[in-house]
């Protein structure tokens, strides 16, 4: 079945880039999605990439995919305490099953 | 306006009870979905349901049942609740299989 492995814990400074990596196994056309979840709360969606864009840019995230590694990775520029939080990677295959698989997750610490 | 709510909040109960928890989504969405979330963080498939209709049922004991009474409503019913259920479990929804998911709040289940 699909796999979909990230890091878990990644530490950073105030105002530093953050970079999350996540990786996939599924090979067809696939949705792939970036959850954050802060503590005592759901996951709540950041942003999404099909398998066929490269890129996605939304204010300070950043979205990069190379499907040839099946290497997805986010990207938060000037990184603050509030962004401090558990990342969750998701893969939804488009054809087929549609089973939602989720990365263990990236635990984001961010120090003053 | 709260977009997909959940019902109880916290939930402790002895082993062997049964319990049922709701989730209700005022988004119009056609699919909804439980997962369940252990102490580790790691979020896993259980169910889903497109248009009331289960269309997803990942590995699970026999113990739980979903119900969805309609589009908008999503129930989780345990039976013999046992010990290794304990875990937090979030409803979602989305407007088609493939597409971005709205977590629920999150319903922490305690079995001593």
């Amino acid at each position: 079945g699909e796999d979909v492995e990230q890091s878990l814990f990644l530490s950073v400074r105030e105002g530093d880039s953050s970079v999350i990596n996540c990786t996939y196994t599924d090979s067809s056309s696939t949705y792939l999605y970036w959850y954050k979840q802060e503590p005592g709360a759901g996951l709540q969606l950041l942003t999404y990439i099909f398998s066929n864009m490269d890129m996605k840019q939304d204010q300070r995230l950043t979205v990069l995919l190379n499907k040839k590694d099946k290497h997805l990775s986010l990207r938060i520029a000037d990184t603050q305490t509030g962004d401090s939080a558990i990342y969750f990677c998701a893969e939804i295959p488009s054809g087929g099953s549609y089973i939602p698989t989720f990365g263990r997750g990236t635990s984001l610490i961010v120090h003053p | 306006d709260t977009a997909v709510s959940q019902t109880p909040k916290y939930l402790v109960t002895q082993m062997g009870n049964d319990k049922s928890i709701k989730c209700e989504q005022n988004l119009g969405h056609d699919t909804m979905y439980w997962y369940k979330q252990d102490s580790k963080k790691f979020l896993k498939i259980m169910f889903s349901y497109n248009n009331k209709e289960l269309i997803i049922n990942e590995t699970v004991p026999n113990r739980f049942s979903p119900k969805s009474p309609d589009k908008a409503h999503l129930n989780l019913h345990i039976n013999s609740l046992e010990l290794g259920d304990s875990a937090v479990y979030f409803c979602a929804s989305s407007p088609s299989r493939a597409a971005e998911q709205f977590f629920g709040p999150g319903t922490r289940l305690t079995v001593l």
